[in-house]
C-alpha cells in the first residue's frame, strides 16, 4: 500500500500559467480532500470530493481554482492564471469514511515566480 | 462555528518533560477529534484521535483529554523526546463535517 501519492513534489510556475496538482488516494479510499498550507499557518480546507462528485467546495476560491476526481485516475487540483499569492504547500488526503482518520500525501509545493 | 482554536503557537520543553497543547471548538456537531504530527517538508500524520464518548485516550506517551461540556480537548506528550520536535495540529470533524484544523503548535524539545 503506497499511501496517498501526490505529484509533483515541487512545482514552479510563472505568473499567469496553469498549475495542475495530482493526487492518488490510498487504495479503497473514496473520500478525497485538498488542503492548502501557507508558511507557519495551519491547514485550510479547500475541497472535498468523492468519485465524480464535488461534495463540498466551500474553501476553494470561486475563480481560477477547480478540482475533479474522475471515475478513473487521480484527483486533480487545477489553478489557472496563477498569482504569487497562490504559492503554498497543497496537501491531499484520503479517508475510508468521512469520520475517519485522514491519510495525507507529502504535498505539492507550488512556487509562483 | 467552524473554527478550531489551538494554543500555544509554540512550545519549548526540556527532554523528559510534559508537553501540553490545547484546542477548543465551537460546533457541537463535531464528534471526531484527531491530532496530527507534521515534520518539516512532510505531510501531517495521524497521531491519535478521540470521540466524545470517552474523556481520555492514551497511546504510549500520547494522551488526549476531552472535555465535552467545555468543548475543549488537549494533547499531552509524556517524557518528551527531541524526536517529538515537530508541529502538532488538532482537528475536529465528524460524520457530516470535513476536518477543520487548528493553526498548529511548533514544539521544540531541548536535549
Amino acid at each position: 500500500n503506497a499511501g496517498v501519492m501526490q505529484n509533483p513534489r515541487h512545482l514552479v510556475r510563472r505568473r499567469g500559467q496553469e498549475a495542475r496538482l495530482r493526487c492518488s488516494p490510498m487504495k479503497g479510499h473514496s473520500h478525497v480532500y485538498w488542503y492548502r498550507q501557507l508558511p507557519e499557518e495551519g491547514l485550510k480546507f479547500m475541497v472535498y470530493l468523492q468519485k465524480e462528485n464535488i461534495i463540498d467546495e466551500s474553501g476553494m476560491p470561486k475563480e481560477r481554482f477547480s478540482a475533479e476526481f474522475p471515475k478513473e485516475g487521480p484527483s486533480i487540483l487545477r489553478i489557472q492564471q496563477v498569482v504569487r499569492g497562490d504559492s503554498a504547500a497543497y496537501f491531499c488526503a484520503s479517508s475510508l469514511w468521512l469520520d475517519d482518520g485522514y491519510t495525507f500525501g507529502s504535498g505539492t509545493r507550488l512556487t509562483v515566480v | 462555528q467552524q473554527q478550531v482554536k489551538q494554543s500555544p503557537q509554540s512550545l519549548i520543553v526540556q527532554k523528559g518533560g510534559i508537553s501540553i497543547i490545547n484546542c477548543a471548538y465551537e460546533n457541537t456537531a463535531f464528534d471526531y477529534f484527531p491530532w496530527y504530527q507534521q515534520f518539516p517538508g512532510k505531510g501531517p500524520a495521524l497521531l491519535i484521535a478521540i470521540r466524545p464518548d470517552v474523556s481520555e485516550k492514551k497511546e504510549g506517551r500520547f494522551t488526549i483529554s476531552f472535555n465535552k461540556s467545555a468543548k475543549q480537548f488537549s494533547l499531552h506528550i509524556m517524557d518528551s523526546q527531541p524526536g517529538d520536535s515537530a508541529t502538532y495540529f488538532c482537528a475536529a470533524g465528524g460524520a457530516t463535517n470535513k476536518l477543520i484544523f487548528g493553526t498548529g503548535t511548533l514544539l521544540a524539545v531541548q536535549p
